[in-house]
Protein backbone atom coordinates (compact mmCIF):
# COMPACT_ATOMS: atom_id res chain seq x y z
CA UNK A 1 0.00 0.00 0.00
CA UNK A 2 1.44 3.83 -0.62
CA UNK A 3 1.79 5.18 2.70
CA UNK A 4 0.59 9.06 3.45
CA UNK A 5 2.40 11.32 5.58
CA UNK A 6 1.32 14.25 6.95
CA UNK A 7 2.65 16.90 8.62
CA UNK A 8 2.62 18.63 10.80
CA UNK A 9 0.12 16.65 13.29
CA UNK A 10 -1.34 19.81 14.33
CA UNK A 11 -1.34 23.73 13.78
CA UNK A 12 -2.00 26.64 15.83
CA UNK A 13 -3.43 29.38 13.41
CA UNK A 14 -5.04 32.81 13.81
CA UNK A 15 -8.11 34.17 12.34
CA UNK A 16 -7.03 36.03 8.98
CA UNK A 17 -3.59 33.93 9.09
CA UNK A 18 -2.58 30.90 6.32
CA UNK A 19 -1.56 28.10 7.26
CA UNK A 20 0.31 24.90 4.97
CA UNK A 21 0.20 21.68 5.39
CA UNK A 22 2.10 19.07 3.45
CA UNK A 23 1.11 15.53 2.36
CA UNK A 24 4.01 13.23 1.37
CA UNK A 25 3.22 9.81 -0.37
CA UNK A 26 5.33 6.74 -0.01
CA UNK A 27 5.80 6.48 -3.74
CA UNK A 28 4.15 8.64 -6.64
CA UNK A 29 0.13 9.19 -6.97
CA UNK A 30 0.80 11.19 -9.86
CA UNK A 31 -2.47 13.37 -9.36
CA UNK A 32 -4.64 11.36 -7.92
CA UNK A 33 -4.85 13.56 -4.68
CA UNK A 34 -7.82 14.80 -2.34
CA UNK A 35 -8.17 17.16 0.20
CA UNK A 36 -10.60 16.79 2.93
CA UNK A 37 -11.89 18.72 6.31
CA UNK A 38 -13.51 16.85 9.09
CA UNK A 39 -15.29 18.49 12.04
CA UNK A 40 -15.72 16.99 14.93
CA UNK A 41 -19.33 14.65 15.04
CA UNK A 42 -19.07 15.21 11.07
CA UNK A 43 -17.97 13.10 8.30
CA UNK A 44 -15.49 14.38 6.28
CA UNK A 45 -16.16 16.90 3.23
CA UNK A 46 -14.16 16.94 0.04
CA UNK A 47 -12.22 20.52 -0.29
CA UNK A 48 -10.13 19.77 -3.60
CA UNK A 49 -9.57 16.63 -5.82
CA UNK A 50 -6.74 16.07 -8.53
CA UNK A 51 -4.43 18.19 -6.15
CA UNK A 52 -5.74 21.44 -7.43
CA UNK A 53 -9.65 21.24 -8.07
CA UNK A 54 -11.64 22.91 -6.08
CA UNK A 55 -14.54 21.06 -5.07
CA UNK A 56 -18.24 22.52 -5.99
CA UNK A 57 -18.86 25.43 -3.30
CA UNK A 58 -15.35 25.28 -2.09
CA UNK A 59 -13.48 29.03 -1.48
CA UNK A 60 -10.59 30.20 -3.29
CA UNK A 61 -8.63 30.38 0.31
CA UNK A 62 -8.04 26.90 -0.23
CA UNK A 63 -5.08 26.25 -2.07
CA UNK A 64 -3.79 22.69 -3.41
CA UNK A 65 -0.69 21.89 -4.86
CA UNK A 66 2.07 19.08 -5.88
CA UNK A 67 2.17 16.54 -8.08
CA UNK A 68 4.27 12.91 -7.62
CA UNK A 69 5.22 12.33 -3.70
CA UNK A 70 4.84 15.84 -2.35
CA UNK A 71 1.65 17.41 -1.86
CA UNK A 72 0.54 21.34 -0.03
CA UNK A 73 -2.72 22.38 1.06
CA UNK A 74 -2.69 26.02 2.25
CA UNK A 75 -5.52 27.98 3.59
CA UNK A 76 -5.12 31.61 3.25
CA UNK A 77 -6.98 34.11 4.62
CA UNK A 78 -8.34 31.79 7.67
CA UNK A 79 -11.77 31.74 8.74
CA UNK A 80 -13.59 30.86 11.85
CA UNK A 81 -15.41 27.54 10.00
CA UNK A 82 -11.95 27.17 8.67
CA UNK A 83 -10.69 25.44 12.19
CA UNK A 84 -11.05 21.77 11.76
CA UNK A 85 -9.06 18.54 11.32
CA UNK A 86 -7.67 18.46 7.37
CA UNK A 87 -6.45 14.52 5.49
CA UNK A 88 -5.10 14.10 2.57
CA UNK A 89 -5.92 10.92 0.14
CA UNK A 90 -4.43 9.36 -2.35
CA UNK A 91 -6.36 6.84 -4.93
CA UNK A 92 -3.74 6.22 -7.91
CA UNK A 93 -4.49 2.60 -6.86
CA UNK A 94 -6.80 0.16 -5.99
CA UNK A 95 -6.67 0.49 -2.17
CA UNK A 96 -6.59 4.17 -1.19
CA UNK A 97 -5.33 5.41 1.94
CA UNK A 98 -5.44 8.61 3.72
CA UNK A 99 -2.88 11.18 5.76
CA UNK A 100 -3.25 10.62 9.47
CA UNK A 101 -4.94 13.92 9.44
CA UNK A 102 -3.61 17.22 10.53
CA UNK A 103 -5.41 19.46 13.04
CA UNK A 104 -6.25 23.54 12.42
CA UNK A 105 -6.69 25.10 15.98
CA UNK A 106 -6.49 28.54 17.55
CA UNK A 107 -3.51 29.97 18.15
CA UNK B 1 -29.45 16.79 -3.19
CA UNK B 2 -27.64 13.57 -2.23
CA UNK B 3 -28.21 11.77 0.44
CA UNK B 4 -26.17 8.58 1.44
CA UNK B 5 -27.60 6.98 5.20
CA UNK B 6 -26.00 3.86 6.52
CA UNK B 7 -27.61 1.70 9.23
CA UNK B 8 -26.69 -1.47 10.73
CA UNK B 9 -24.24 -0.56 13.58
CA UNK B 10 -24.64 -2.26 16.63
CA UNK B 11 -22.47 -3.41 19.72
CA UNK B 12 -21.19 -7.38 19.01
CA UNK B 13 -19.04 -9.66 20.57
CA UNK B 14 -15.50 -10.67 19.05
CA UNK B 15 -15.90 -13.48 16.34
CA UNK B 16 -19.43 -12.23 15.73
CA UNK B 17 -21.04 -10.77 12.38
CA UNK B 18 -22.54 -7.63 11.43
CA UNK B 19 -24.07 -6.26 8.31
CA UNK B 20 -24.09 -2.65 7.25
CA UNK B 21 -26.22 -1.09 4.82
CA UNK B 22 -26.18 2.39 3.21
CA UNK B 23 -29.18 3.95 1.10
CA UNK B 24 -28.32 6.35 -1.54
CA UNK B 25 -30.81 8.73 -3.08
CA UNK B 26 -30.65 12.23 -5.17
CA UNK B 27 -28.02 10.85 -7.90
CA UNK B 28 -28.46 7.77 -10.79
CA UNK B 29 -26.55 5.35 -8.00
CA UNK B 30 -26.29 2.67 -10.45
CA UNK B 31 -23.12 5.07 -12.43
CA UNK B 32 -21.20 5.15 -9.42
CA UNK B 33 -18.81 2.94 -7.70
CA UNK B 34 -19.55 3.53 -3.87
CA UNK B 35 -16.81 3.12 -0.94
CA UNK B 36 -16.68 1.79 2.58
CA UNK B 37 -14.44 3.97 4.99
CA UNK B 38 -13.97 3.90 9.25
CA UNK B 39 -12.45 5.72 11.51
CA UNK B 40 -11.88 4.70 15.03
CA UNK B 41 -12.67 7.17 17.92
CA UNK B 42 -10.56 9.88 17.80
CA UNK B 43 -8.45 8.49 15.15
CA UNK B 44 -8.29 9.02 11.17
CA UNK B 45 -9.71 7.47 8.26
CA UNK B 46 -9.21 3.95 6.89
CA UNK B 47 -10.43 2.82 3.54
CA UNK B 48 -12.10 -0.12 3.86
CA UNK B 49 -13.45 -1.20 0.73
CA UNK B 50 -15.07 0.41 -2.93
CA UNK B 51 -17.46 -1.74 -5.66
CA UNK B 52 -17.40 -1.12 -9.21
CA UNK B 53 -20.91 0.27 -10.39
CA UNK B 54 -22.33 -2.56 -11.79
CA UNK B 55 -21.14 -5.22 -8.57
CA UNK B 56 -18.29 -6.74 -11.37
CA UNK B 57 -15.48 -5.28 -9.19
CA UNK B 58 -14.53 -5.31 -5.53
CA UNK B 59 -11.52 -4.14 -3.74
CA UNK B 60 -10.44 -4.54 0.29
CA UNK B 61 -8.60 -2.93 2.60
CA UNK B 62 -5.48 -5.26 3.82
CA UNK B 63 -6.90 -4.99 7.44
CA UNK B 64 -10.71 -6.49 6.20
CA UNK B 65 -9.77 -8.70 3.39
CA UNK B 66 -11.32 -11.75 3.69
CA UNK B 67 -13.20 -11.25 6.75
CA UNK B 68 -15.69 -8.39 5.06
CA UNK B 69 -17.30 -8.61 1.70
CA UNK B 70 -19.03 -5.27 -0.23
CA UNK B 71 -22.15 -6.20 -2.23
CA UNK B 72 -24.67 -4.02 -3.82
CA UNK B 73 -28.44 -3.88 -5.04
CA UNK B 74 -28.75 -1.11 -8.12
CA UNK B 75 -32.70 -1.64 -7.85
CA UNK B 76 -33.00 -0.38 -3.86
CA UNK B 77 -30.11 1.84 -4.48
CA UNK B 78 -27.88 0.34 -1.50
CA UNK B 79 -24.79 -0.78 -0.85
CA UNK B 80 -23.94 -3.17 1.96
CA UNK B 81 -20.75 -4.03 3.99
CA UNK B 82 -20.66 -7.89 5.46
CA UNK B 83 -18.53 -7.99 8.45
CA UNK B 84 -17.48 -11.18 9.70
CA UNK B 85 -14.72 -12.56 12.59
CA UNK B 86 -15.09 -8.97 13.99
CA UNK B 87 -12.47 -8.07 16.06
CA UNK B 88 -11.58 -5.18 18.48
CA UNK B 89 -9.84 -3.32 16.33
CA UNK B 90 -13.15 -2.90 13.91
CA UNK B 91 -14.79 -0.80 16.37
CA UNK B 92 -14.92 2.24 14.44
CA UNK B 93 -17.44 4.40 12.81
CA UNK B 94 -18.01 3.32 9.53
CA UNK B 95 -18.93 5.76 6.33
CA UNK B 96 -19.93 4.89 2.82
CA UNK B 97 -19.23 7.31 0.21
CA UNK B 98 -20.06 7.87 -3.31
CA UNK B 99 -16.87 7.97 -6.24
CA UNK B 100 -17.10 11.10 -7.62
CA UNK B 101 -16.45 9.63 -10.84
CA UNK B 102 -18.81 7.37 -12.92
CA UNK B 103 -18.17 3.76 -13.95
CA UNK B 104 -14.79 2.48 -13.60
CA UNK B 105 -12.81 5.51 -12.84
CA UNK B 106 -11.33 5.65 -9.05
CA UNK B 107 -11.73 9.11 -7.90
CA UNK B 108 -12.19 11.02 -4.34
CA UNK B 109 -15.15 10.18 -2.70
CA UNK B 110 -17.46 13.56 -3.28
CA UNK B 111 -20.48 12.73 -0.76
CA UNK B 112 -20.40 10.56 2.69
CA UNK B 113 -23.12 9.85 5.01
CA UNK B 114 -22.85 10.42 8.98
CA UNK B 115 -21.94 6.85 9.50
CA UNK B 116 -22.88 4.32 11.51
CA UNK B 117 -21.15 3.09 15.08
CA UNK B 118 -19.69 -0.49 15.22
CA UNK B 119 -18.81 -1.40 18.36
CA UNK B 120 -16.80 -4.86 19.02
CA UNK B 121 -16.44 -5.70 22.40
CA UNK B 122 -17.04 -8.64 25.07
Amino acid sequence: DIQMTQSPSTLSASVGGSVTITCRASQSVGTSLAWYQQKPGNAPELLIYQVSTLQIGVPSRFIGRGSGTEFTLTINNLQPVDFATYYCQQYNRFSPTFGQGTKVDVK
Amino acid sequence: QVQLVESGGAVVQPGGSLRLSCAASGFTFSMYAMHWVRQTPGKGLEWVALIWSDGTEKFYGDSVKGRFTISRDNSKNTVFLQMNSLRDDDTAVYYCSKNQQNYYDLSASDYWGRGTLVTVSA
